[in-house]
């Protein structure tokens, strides 16, 4: 059974520490791996899109990367504004075609 | 841009009562899904369409039903509301049809079934 596994559940971080968040999957024939960010009382936001292993993609302190089993969202010198939940979803290549989410890490940055 | 609007933003419902969660976009997308947020579970595809007058289901689709007579417009009714449908409905829309195209999301409406 395809499953993608987010870790850990909740982080909290002061301003200005850097870290990372975990995404791991068990999927057979990986099309795609998408991270979001979601905020309390928000539908989720799309981040990056990630390919194949060795890909990296970078939007201001996050950066994404991708191995052939897991994903990882780099977060440098996070901001309190950088607070929400992070999602990742996978997209097999046979199969449904849908995307399978996982639960999300929640993100606190304490200023 | 307004993007993906959904209505209505909360709602209490008792058990057996129907009712239909709006959403409609103004991007022109193809294609328009509803998913449901449930407390330790990830997102999960209740319905979706490619296009005008195209639906099909997707993971949990019992309990719910769709239609897409226009490009911007994608209801979802509950036909019996059950405890089992609280949760937090999400309406999403891409471009294309294409799985891998990213999708944009509604503020969500959170659904209360005693």
């Amino acid at each position: 059974e395809d499953q993608v596994t987010q870790s850990p559940e909740a982080l909290r971080l002061q301003e200005g520490e850097s870290s990372s968040l975990n995404c791991s999957y068990t999927v057979s024939g990986l099309r795609g791996l998408f991270w979001y960010r979601q905020d309390p009382g928000k539908g989720p936001e799309f981040l990056f899109t990630l390919y194949s292993a060795g890909e990296e993609k970078e939007k201001e302190r996050l950066k994404a990367t991708l191995t052939k089993k897991e994903s990882f969202l780099h977060i440098t010198a996070p901001k309190p504004e950088d607070s929400a939940t992070y999602l990742c979803a996978v997209l097999m290549y046979f199969g449904n075609e849908k995307l399978t989410f996982g639960t999300g890490t929640r993100l606190t940055i304490i200023p | 841009n307004a993007g993906v609007t959904q209505t209505p933003k909360f709602q209490v419902l008792k058990t057996g009562q129907s009712m239909t969660l709006q959403c409609a976009q103004d991007m022109n997308h193809e294609y328009m899904s509803w998913y449901r947020q449930d407390p330790g579970m990830g997102l999960r595809l209740i319905h979706y369409s490619v296009g005008a007058g195209i639906t099909d289901q997707g993971e949990v689709p019992n309990g719910y039903n769709v239609s897409r007579s226009t490009t911007e417009d994608f209801p979802l009714r509950l036909l019996s509301a059950a405890p089992s449908q609280t949760s937090v409905y999400f309406c999403a829309s891409s471009y294309s049809y294409r799985a891998d195209e990213k999708l944009f999301f509604g503020s969500g409406t959170q659904l209360s079934v005693l």
